[in-house]
């Protein structure tokens, strides 16, 4: 079946440093969604991509998809405290009934 | 913002018995979803529903059971629970359009399940 791998599976920033996630999927994508989950709460939506080589800002967050539509990104640029929790991408196959498949996360600790 | 309600937000119970977690979302949308999701880890889809009357098998094996009886609750029953069926149970909704192309998932609290 489709996997979804993000790496790193964990980072430990100081506050001001630059942090990026990386997506991969197993199987071609239709579209790419990205989630944020902080400590304790629920996964909660940031963006989605749906163009090949697209790439969208929000403030300090760049997220990019690949040419391929095969993997996915996520920067953050000068890293806050606030940024702490759990990134997840979630990737939706273009074949078949169209599930979003989610990521294995990656869980960012900033440091003040 | 989204309204979608989970209850309880905490359960311990015991080996065997049958219970009953609730959500209930006041968006008016037609696609509902069931995650397991384990402490630092994955979401895993358990169960998914179309609309009324649909409930569907997600990837996860799961011994639990789905109803989809009114648009807004889609409530997730364990007739025995067991130990290994601790974790935490997120419900979630969407949109359901047609090319289902653009379906951001709202996510309820979540309900965390100890199962002693």
């Amino acid at each position: 079946g489709q996997q979804v791998m993000q790496i790193p599976q964990y980072q430990h920033v100081q506050e001001g440093e630059d942090f990026t996630t990386y997506c991969n999927s197993s199987t071609t994508l239709s579209n790419i969604q990205w989630y944020k989950q902080r400590p304790g709460g629920h996964p909660v939506f940031l963006i989605q991509l749906v163009k090949s080589g697209e790439v969208k800002k929000q403030k300090r967050l760049t997220f990019q998809f690949g040419e391929a539509k095969k993997n996915s990104s996520l920067h953050i640029t000068a890293t806050q405290t606030t940024d702490v929790g759990t990134y997840f991408c979630a990737g939706k196959t273009r074949t078949g009934f169209q599930k979003l498949v989610f990521g294995t996360g990656t869980r960012l600790l900033v440091s003040p | 913002e989204a309204d979608i309600y989970q209850t309880p937000r905490y359960l311990v119970i015991g080996t065997g018995k049958k219970i009953t977690l609730e959500c209930s979302q006041t968006m008016g949308h037609d696609k509902m979803y069931w995650y397991q999701q384990d402490p630092g880890m994955e979401l895993h889809l358990i169960h998914y529903s179309y609309g009324v009357n649909s409930t569907e098998k997600g990837d996860l094996s799961s011994e639990s059971t789905v109803s989809r009886i009114r648009t807004e609750h889609f409530p997730l029953t364990l007739e025995s629970a067991r130990p290994s069926h601790t974790s935490q149970y997120l419900c979630a909704s969407s949109e359901y359009g047609g090319t289902a192309r653009n379906e951001k998932l709202f996510f309820g609290s979540g309900t965390q399940l100890s199962v002693l």
